[in-house]
C-alpha cells in the first residue's frame, strides 16, 4: 500500500461547481497535512495546511479524519482558473519530509 | 520577501557529466529539501538539510548523488556521472525555523535537468 494515495482523476467539473477531493495515508502517526497544487511544468504552491480537523479559506476547505485516515479538498464555485494538479502532502511522524500524492488533476470547464 | 531561488532553471548535460543545481531558500528560512519529480510521476523527497548538516537524506540514491548545504551560499545537489534516468524536474523547497508555520513548505520554481 502506498504511504499518501490519491484518485488521479481527471475531474471534469463545469464553471460554479463544487469538486471534493479525497487522500488516504497509511502512517496512523502522521500529524501534519498538507494541501497543494501545480499547474503544468511548475512548482507546487502551498494552499492549505492541515494540523487538527480541518481548515477553511475562502472557496476552499480542506477536511481531516483520524479515525479513517484521510483528509479531503473541497473546493466550491469552481473557477476555471482552478484548473491543476492537486497534491496532497503528508509529513509522517516526526520526520520533516513531506510524502506527496501522485495528485488529482482538475480541469474546469467554461 | 524573494521565494525560493534555484538556478539553473534548465540544464542539458550528456551521460557521464556532472550536473549541479544550486537553491537559496527563502529569506529567514533554515531548513532546505531536495525532491526530484520524474515525468509523469509524484514527487519523491531526496534530502532535508540545515546549515552544514545532512539531516535526514533517506530518499537520496546510494551512489553518484550529494548535497550540501554550507554556511555561506546556496545549497548544492551534486549528481555525477549522469544518466538518462536522472533527466527529472528538481525542486528545492524551504521552510522556516520555528513557529507553527515550521513544517510548511514552500518550493522555488525547479531545475529541469535532461540528460542526452
Amino acid at each position: 500500500r502506498k504511504e499518501v494515495e490519491q484518485d488521479p482523476g481527471p475531474f471534469n467539473v463545469p464553471e460554479g461547481a463544487t469538486v471534493a477531493f479525497n487522500c488516504t495515508y497509511s502512517n496512523s502517526a502522521s500529524q501534519s497535512f498538507f494541501w497543494y497544487r501545480q499547474d503544468c511544468r511548475k512548482e507546487p504552491k502551498l494552499l492549505m495546511s492541515v494540523y487538527s480537523s480541518g481548515n477553511e479559506d475562502g472557496r476552499f476547505t480542506a477536511q481531516l479524519n483520524r479515525a479513517s485516515q484521510y483528509i479531503s479538498l473541497l473546493i466550491r464555485d469552481s473557477k476555471l482558473s482552478d484548473s491543476a494538479t492537486y497534491l496532497c502532502a503528508v509529513k509522517p511522524g516526526s520526520a520533516r519530509r513531506l510524502t506527496f500524492g501522485s495528485g488529482t488533476q482538475l480541469t474546469v470547464l467554461p | 520577501n524573494a521565494g525560493v531561488m534555484q538556478n539553473p532553471r534548465h540544464l542539458v548535460r550528456r551521460r557521464g557529466q556532472e550536473a549541479r543545481l544550486r537553491c537559496s531558500p527563502m529569506k529567514g528560512h533554515s531548513h532546505v529539501y531536495w525532491y526530484r519529480q520524474l515525468p509523469e510521476e509524484g514527487l519523491k523527497f531526496m534530502v532535508y538539510l540545515q546549515k552544514e548538516n545532512i539531516i535526514d537524506e533517506s530518499g537520496m540514491p546510494k551512489e553518484r548523488f550529494s548535497a550540501e548545504f554550507p554556511k555561506e551560499g546556496p545549497s548544492i545537489l551534486r549528481i555525477q556521472q549522469v544518466v538518462r534516468g536522472d533527466s527529472a524536474a528538481y525542486f528545492c523547497a524551504s521552510s522556516p525555523p520555528g513557529g507553527r508555520a515550521h513544517y510548511e513548505q514552500y518550493f522555488g520554481p525547479g531545475t529541469r535537468l535532461t540528460v542526452t
